[in-house]
């Protein structure tokens, strides 16, 4: 079965800095997808940015980026000049095989220090 | 906001109780997705139905059940509700059924007394 793992269950950064979020993933499939979603304190559920897997350059969405490790399998989103409004608890998902479910790390919230 | 609707915004009912959220998707999008959110089991896929007919089935309970309807909005139905039960309830659409992103709806807060 597949599995995803957010090791990092809290992460905080000064407004306008970076700050990377790590995922790591495990799977037999060679055909998948992985995603990040944002959910802030509203519980909405946000994408944020998509990867996949057959692609060898990195996903990016103006100020936030991947860096796709996939012998590693590794999923890292990166958070550049972070702002108030990216304090959230950040989801790393995982698509992949027959099966098109969504199956979520446990998250890691993000706090934004002004 | 996804496009994605869900009433009610919240439901509390008592156990045994049985009770239906209903999820509407995007316009144009035919896969409809059921999770569950809550703290002890985190984000859990439920079961996906695809332009009427049930696709994939995850953690989903024998308590639990769903359908999608012709016009594509779908409900799932909880019966002899437990405490357990308490959860965030999201729907997903996506277009397709295969792995295209989807886009959740606001979830329905279930709280079981």
């Amino acid at each position: 079965a597949q599995t995803v793992t957010q090791s990092q269950p809290e992460m905080s950064v000064q407004e306008a800095e970076t700050v990377t979020l790590s995922c790591t993933y495990d799977t037999s499939e060679s055909d998948y997808y992985l995603f990040w979603y944002k959910q802030p304190p509203s519980r909405q559920m946000i994408l944020v940015i998509r990867q996949e897997a057959y692609k060898q350059q990195n996903a990016t969405e103006n100020r936030f980026s991947v860096n796709f490790q996939k012998a590693a399998k590794s999923f890292s989103l990166k958070i550049s000049d972070s702002q108030l409004g990216d304090a959230a608890m950040y989801f790393c998902a995982y698509s992949g095989g027959s099966n098109y479910k969504l199956t979520f790390g446990k998250g890691t919230l993000l706090t934004v220090n002004p | 906001d996804s496009g994605v609707t869900q009433t009610p915004k919240h439901l509390i009912t008592a156990t045994g109780q049985r009770v239906t959220l209903r999820c509407s998707p995007r316009s144009g999008d035919l896969s409809v997705y059921w999770y569950q959110q809550s703290l002890d089991q985190g984000l859990q896929f439920l079961i996906q139905y695809y332009n009427g007919e049930e696709r994939a089935k995850g953690n989903i309970l024998e308590r639990f059940s769903a359908q999608q309807f012709p016009d594509l909005h779908s409900e799932l139905n909880l019966s002899s509700l437990e405490l357990g039960d308490s959860a965030l309830y999201f729907c997903a659409s996506s277009v397709g059924a295969n792995r295209n992103e989807q886009f959740f709806g606001p979830g329905t807060r279930l709280t079981v007394l």
